[in-house]
């Protein structure tokens, strides 16, 4: 059964850090992983998505990377601020569907 | 242009009413889902239709019925609320229904039930 851990729970930072979330997944037979980023009230908004033939992807300040035979996922966000603040989630499919199981998410706070 | 648009996005009722939420997307998408955010912020899968065709049920009460009009369309009814079903629920569309492309959220409809 395939369950999805990301530590640290919360972080708060100062502004202008560079900042690594963990996600770690039981199966390593993923399809692909995907970050996301939620604003408190709103829905889930699509970071990065990496296959599983990929070892990174990258999109202005963020970068992810993807570790499958370790079971584990990384997001770096360079330079933070204030607007990053938010809870980032990643996601693997269960199997060939789109069945996405969770982790609880880190909940971020960039101080300015 | 909202590409998954759900309505309501509040919703406050009492125990034993019935209630639906609807869910629209605009992408052109074949598979859409309904996803179930607790109190704890865990986020579950509870549906998919791809086509109008259920896929997925993650053994939710049969009180809870998705209905798919065409494949733009998924709405939720659900019946005699329980307290326990106040949560957030989301709705989301894909490509289709292999698990290679991205996952499209709407914002959430926060049910409360009294």
């Amino acid at each position: 059964k395939q369950e999805v851990t990301q530590i640290p729970a919360a972080l708060s930072v100062p502004e202008g850090e560079n900042l690594v979330l963990n996600c770690s997944f039981t199966d390593s037979a993923i399809y692909n992983l995907q970050w996301f980023r939620q604003d408190p009230g709103k829905g889930l908004t699509s970071l990065l998505l990496i296959q599983s033939s990929q070892r990174e992807q990258t999109s202005g300040r963020l970068n992810a990377s993807l570790d499958k035979s370790s079971g584990r996922s990384t997001l770096y966000i360079a330079a933070s601020q204030p607007g990053d603040s938010a809870t980032y989630l990643c996601a693997v499919p269960m199997d060939s569907s789109y069945k996405l199981i969770f982790g609880s998410g880190t909940r971020l706070l960039v101080r300015p | 242009d909202t590409a998954v648009s759900q309505t309501p996005k509040y919703l406050v009722t009492q125990m034993g009413n019935d209630k639906s939420i609807k869910c629209e997307q605009n992408l052109g998408h074949d598979t859409m889902y309904w996803y179930k955010q607790d109190s704890k912020k865990f986020l579950k899968i509870m549906f998919s239709y791809n086509n109008k065709e259920l896929i997925i049920n993650e053994t939710v009460p049969n009180r809870f019925s998705p209905k798919s009009p065409d494949k733009a369309h998924l709405n939720l009814h659900i019946n005699s609320l329980e307290l326990g079903d106040s949560a957030v629920y989301f709705c989301a569309s894909s490509q289709d229904l292999r698990a290679t492309g991205e996952l499209f959220f709407g914002e959430g409809s926060r049910l409360t039930v009294l």
